[in-house]
């Protein structure tokens, strides 16, 4: 089973549209969670980090439910600018510790006209 | 801003060479890593940094070396390049505190022939 799991999409939504995506994880001692965007041809950069009691930015919302071991992001009145792929991010903890990003294959989003 | 420049964006080399892929950052970030991208497999970490002349394994750092003289600079080393390391390479860095934060560079798209 992989560590961090992704529908790979894409999600064709209109434009204003509401979408979801979810990502599942492995590792149940993970402590910390995030959600990266990466446009096309681009460098992945950090879209917000996912705190248990929920948190929202704007139109984004993330969530964490630990004890099914799964993150959500929600985007509300999706814009064509939201197109990109959205990475689910876990830290684990290294062997000889530290701390270790480990990345979703990515979830790609097309908002359309 | 936060810059971390890689020194090639494309790079095409052959079978057995040996490949040196550069990365600088200018915001004295402690943590520096190496990634590399394939469709369908997502980010995985080949090695990183978190200091200078300190180096840790990632999750694949068969064929591949690193070194780090310089607190600013990191490099990947390929000692003998192969077909299945034609990939994107991404460089990004942060602060020990604050590790969730990568700032990447660009990207470099490796082809080995």
């Amino acid at each position: 089973r992989k560590e961090v799991e992704q529908d790979p999409g894409p999600f064709n939504v209109p434009e204003g549209a509401t979408v979801a995506f979810n990502c599942t994880y492995s590792n149940s001692a993970s402590q910390s969670f995030f959600w990266y965007r990466q446009d096309c041809r681009k460098e992945p950069k950090l879209l917000m980090s996912v705190y248990s009691s929920g948190n929202e930015d704007g139109r984004f919302t993330a969530q964490l439910n630990r004890a099914s071991q799964y993150i959500s992001l929600l985007i509300r009145d999706s814009k064509l600018s939201d197109s990109a792929t959205y990475l689910c991010v876990v830290n684990g903890i290294l062997t000889g510790g530290g701390n270790k990003l480990t990345f979703g294959t990515g979830t790609q989003l097309k908002v359309e006209l | 801003d936060v810059k971390v420049t890689q020194s090639s964006r494309y790079l095409v080399k052959r079978t057995g060479e040996k490949v040196f892929l550069e990365c600088v950052q200018d915001m004295d970030h402690e943590n520096m890593f190496w990634y590399r991208q394939d469709p369908g497999l997502g980010l995985r970490l080949i090695y990183f940094s978190y200091d200078v002349k300190m180096k840790e394994k990632g999750d694949i750092p068969e064929g591949y070396s690193v070194s780090r003289e310089k607190k600013e600079r990191f490099s990947l080393i390929l000692e003998s390049a192969s077909t299945n390391q034609t990939s994107m390479y991404l460089c990004a860095s942060s602060f020990r505190q604050g590790y969730e934060k990568l700032f990447f560079g660009s990207g470099t798209q490796l082809s080995v022939l």
